[in-house]
């Protein structure tokens, strides 16, 4: 199993101002996710993280708003970038290991 | 199942009665299914899965079915307690892709 951290749990934000989640796994994980998850809603992949590359996005969701890094193995960044109030979400980050994905307590974001 | 928009659908059950969530996939490709229940707070946490050589798997008072012809997969939870009330989520996979998610049903369960 992997056991899946995030900083911050939660934050207020301004509009126009950018917030970078941090996601720590305390073990290898062959991939990597970022989700979304607004109020009410269901999990939208936003991008799948690759070690020492750029990640692998979804349709909707773009580099320069959402900026990703993978430096290793059991680490990764997610940028909100330019934040607006439409960006008020739950930010998850998932791990996948011997064939099951492993999901962070998440972000709660709120953007003024 | 509901339009979701803003809101889950919510099945609300009696304490030690039987629940029965369902939900439709949208690949029939589709090779590997997992229901995750999210409370409050926190993360989906996995609690069973099923591969789409089987069409029923069972485990400690969860049983998982899966019917591939019309794309539905179903949860079945023995004698729900308080700590079931959650929202349980479907989701499904092919290869090495990530997890595509379904819509969401919370569970409430009255005591």
């Amino acid at each position: 199993s992997a056991v899946i951290s995030q900083k911050p749990s939660r934050d207020i934000c301004q509009r126009g101002t950018s917030l970078t989640i941090q996601c720590q796994v305390d073990s290898q994980v062959t991939m990597m996710f970022w989700y979304r998850q607004q109020p009410g809603q269901s999990l939208t992949l936003i991008a799948t993280a690759n070690q020492g590359s750029e990640a692998t996005y979804e349709s909707g969701f773009v580099i320069d708003k959402f900026p990703i890094s993978r430096p290793n193995l059991t680490f990764s960044t997610l940028t909100v970038s330019n934040m607006s109030p439409e960006d008020s979400s739950i930010y998850l980050c998932s791990g996948k290991a011997g064939g099951l994905q492993y999901f962070g307590p998440g972000t709660r974001l709120t953007v003024l | 199942g509901e339009s979701v928009g803003l809101h889950l659908p919510t099945l609300s059950v009696q304490e030690g009665d039987n629940s029965i969530i369902n939900c439709a996939y949208s690949n029939s490709a589709s090779d590997y299914f997992i229901w995750y229940k999210q409370e409050s707070g926190k993360g989906p946490q996995f609690i069973i899965d099923i591969r789409s050589n089987m069409d029923k798997r069972q485990g400690q008072r969860v049983t998982v079915l899966l019917n591939k012809t019309v794309k539905h997969l179903s949860l079945q939870i023995a004698a729900t307690q308080p700590g079931d009330s959650a929202v349980y989520f479907c989701a499904e996979n092919l290869g090495n892709t990530p997890l595509v998610f379904g819509k969401g049903t919370r569970l409430s369960v009255i005591a």
